[in-house]
């Protein structure tokens, strides 16, 4: 079964420390890896798009990385914000466009 | 200039009775999907528009969804006699086209929150 599982469900910091979120899946045939932050109220919006010949990628203060052979991926945020506060979802493409969601990680920033 | 936008933001219903929500996409985008988020839940497809294309309406619950892509531009969601179990946000979102190229990425609107009571 394609399946996308996060972890863990939610998660408080101080802001300024790192994190890091995890994904694993069982989904195939893979295309490709996306994070997605969703603020509440919000549509989710992609901070990195991977494929599966690629180990790592960055977006500012958000690093991802995939290993395929293991298929796990991470989201490592560096020095939170307040506003990095909000749901980031894994998600997995089967095929060219139906993606497979994880429940998500539900992170809390605190001052 | 947009990005995607639905309508209502916000519907509450009674138990039974037949409610339409409304997606539209960025402009130019061929590529349309709809999918569901369960309170503590992760995203479910429900169905995808592809240009003139047969839908890929596998994820559809049960014969009481259905949804049309009028012109290749709007679509609507009709959930009909609804339950409560269909309490959700609703979420639309559009792509240029498909494929795993990030030129394809799915933009998503804010949602509409479906209430049944």
């Amino acid at each position: 079964k394609n399946q996308v599982e996060q972890s863990p469900q939610s998660l408080i910091i101080l802001e300024g420390k790192n994190c890091t979120l995890q994904c694993n899946y069982t989904v195939s045939p893979f295309s490709n890896l996306r994070w997605y932050k969703q603020d509440t109220g919000r549509g989710p919006v992609s901070l990195t798009i991977m494929t599966f010949s690629e180990n790592t990628k960055s977006n500012g203060r958000y690093t991802a990385t995939l290993d395929a052979d293991t298929k796990q991926s991470s989201l490592h945020i560096t020095a939170s914000q307040l506003s990095d506060s909000a749901s980031y979802i894994c998600v997995v493409i089967h095929r060219d466009y139906k993606l497979i969601f994880g429940s998500g990680t539900r992170l809390l920033v605190r001052p | 200039g947009a990005g995607v936008s639905q309508s209502p933001s916000n519907k509450v219903t009674e138990k039974g009775k037949d409610v339409e929500l409304r997606c539209d996409p960025i402009s130019g985008h061929t590529a349309l999907y709809w999918y569901r988020q369960s309170l503590g839940q992760g995203l479910e497809f429900l169905i995808y528009f592809q240009g003139n294309s047969a839908p890929d309406k596998s994820g559809l619950p049960s014969d009481r969804f259905s949804a049309e892509r009028t012109g290749g531009s709007v679509s609507t969601l009709t959930i009909q006699r609804t339950q409560q179990e269909d309490s959700a946000v609703y979420l639309c979102a559009s792509s240029l086209g498909t494929g795993s190229s990030s030129y394809n990425e799915q933009f998503f609107g804010p949602g509409t929150r479906l209430t049944v009571l």
